[in-house]
């Protein structure tokens, strides 16, 4: 079975400042894919980032960057000069191998809600 | 290019109820996944349609069916509705030609039980 682990259940970060949100996974299976989405108040989940486990390279979009650590089964986005609209939850999620047929849902973490401060 | 979009975008229900919710895919998208999210936590899978066929279901009861149209939009419905499903219900849809397959969500349905 998969696990997202988020242990930061709130964070605090000034405006234009960097901020680390951490997660770590769990699972048996040797390819897998990882994803960020966003979640403000009004609910919708925004797709941000993704990490396939064989990508050699950290992911990148826009301010949004994954700190992956295979070996140590961490998937930690950092998003670079906070903006006020940053403020939300955040998920982790996983999904297992494309080629392990049905398996195709994602496991959420329990998120962690970010607050910036002006 | 018009995103996941569902209905209604809020519901109040009492218990014993049923409900039916909906959800169309984005545009170029095939497959459909339900998700349910109670308060405070992450989304919760219900189960996945592709082909007309659900094909993959997570830990819910039967109480919790869905069917997918020839167009790809889909029903979720719940019946004997209890107090603890009043949730968020988020659909998600994905393209499986994509390697990644991401999912992309709409807005979501608040459900209310009473």
């Amino acid at each position: 079975a998969q696990k997202i682990t988020q242990t930061q259940p709130g964070m605090f970060v000034q405006e234009k400042e960097a901020v680390t949100l951490d997660c770590t996974y769990d699972t048996s299976d040797q390819s897998y894919g990882l994803f960020w989405y966003k979640q403000p108040s009004s609910g919708e989940m925004i797709f941000l980032i993704y990490q396939g486990s064989y990508d050699e390279q950290n992911a990148t979009e826009g301010r949004y960057s994954l700190n992956f650590q295979k070996a140590r089964k961490s998937a930690n986005l950092v998003i670079s000069a906070s903006q006020l609209g940053d403020s939300a939850m955040y998920f982790c999620a996983m999904r297992r191998p494309i080629s392990s047929g049905s398996a195709r849902q994602l496991t959420f973490g329990s998120g962690t809600q970010l607050t910036v401060l002006p | 290019d018009a995103g996941v979009t569902q209905s209604p975008t809020h519901l109040i229900k009492t218990r014993g109820q049923q409900v039916t919710l909906r959800c169309s895919p984005k545009s170029g998208h095939d497959t459909v996944s339900w998700y349910q999210q109670a308060l405070g936590q992450g989304p919760q899978f219900i189960f996945q349609y592709y082909e007309e066929e659900e094909r993959q279901r997570g830990n819910f009861p039967d109480r919790f069916s869905g069917h997918q149209f020839p167009n790809y939009s889909s029903e979720l419905n719940v019946n004997a509705l209890l107090l603890g499903d009043s949730a968020l219900y988020l659909c998600a849809s994905s393209g499986r030609d994509s390697s990644r397959e991401t999912q992309y969500f709409g807005p979501g349905t608040r459900l209310l039980v009473l």
